[in-house]
């Protein structure tokens, strides 16, 4: 069974950059990833699919200012120059075998 | 553009099923996607529920196997979910979502509250 470990929140200020984090279990520590992002009241949004070597796909329209990188079983979502409408949940997911999995998210709250 | 709407009655009783239903636009949900089932309990983190293909086929948590079905109408354009012996622990917002060819949901509908009542 795969495991996705994100941190239960994390904040950063207006303008600011933040890093988040999703850990993979060691045994599927080259797996891909997808970042998501929930803001409140609204279904989550696909941000971009990042593979072991930090090249990542973007989901339509996502700016810039959102990018991956990895870094052996972890994978990270940058957000810089950060709005007020970035504070959201952000949530990590993977697959195998046709099983799907999420991290439990974090909370990014924009100071 | 690719979108997905969720629709069903927000409250179940105890030991009823719930049933919901994902209207699809803007794409075929008789081309080479699974579509999918997620859900969020209030407080909690998202949890997959299962996906379908056009052909009927459908993979499933382990853990709500036992209770779930998810079928798929070609006609309508859409697929449905359909769990059983609901208790209050399943009640959650529930999203329905597109699995891209790489593997991850690339579209996702606004999402749904059921709240099971006893």
């Amino acid at each position: 069974q795969v495991v996705l470990t994100q941190s239960p929140s994390a904040s950063a200020s207006l303008g600011a950059s933040v890093k988040l984090t999703c850990t993979l279990d060691s045994e599927h520590s080259i797996y891909s990833i997808a970042w998501h992002q929930r803001q409140p009241e609204r279904g989550p949004h696909f941000l971009m699919k990042l593979n072991s070597d930090g090249t990542h796909i973007k989901g339509d329209g996502i700016p810039d200012r959102f990018s991956g990188s990895s870094s052996g079983a972890e994978r990270y979502l940058t957000i810089s120059s950060l709005q007020s409408d970035d504070e959201a949940d952000y949530f990590c997911q993977t697959w195998h075998t046709g099983i799907r999995v999420f991290g439990s998210g974090t909370k990014l709250t924009v100071l | 553009q690719v979108q997905l709407q969720e629709s069903g009655p927000g409250l179940v009783k105890s030991s009823g099923t719930l049933s919901l239903t994902c209207a699809v636009s803007g794409a075929s949900v008789n081309n080479n996607n699974w579509w999918g089932w997620v859900r969020q309990p209030p407080g909690k983190g998202l949890e997959w529920i299962g996906d379908i293909y056009h052909s009927g086929s459908a993979n499933y948590s382990p853990s709500l196997k036992s209770r779930v079905i998810i079928s798929v109408d070609n006609s309508r354009n859409q697929f449905s979910l359909n769990l059983n012996s609901v208790t209050a622990a399943d009640t959650a917002v529930y999203y329905c979502a597109r699995v891209s060819s790489g593997g991850y949901y690339d579209y996702w509908g606004q999402g749904t509250l059921v709240t099971v009542s006893s």
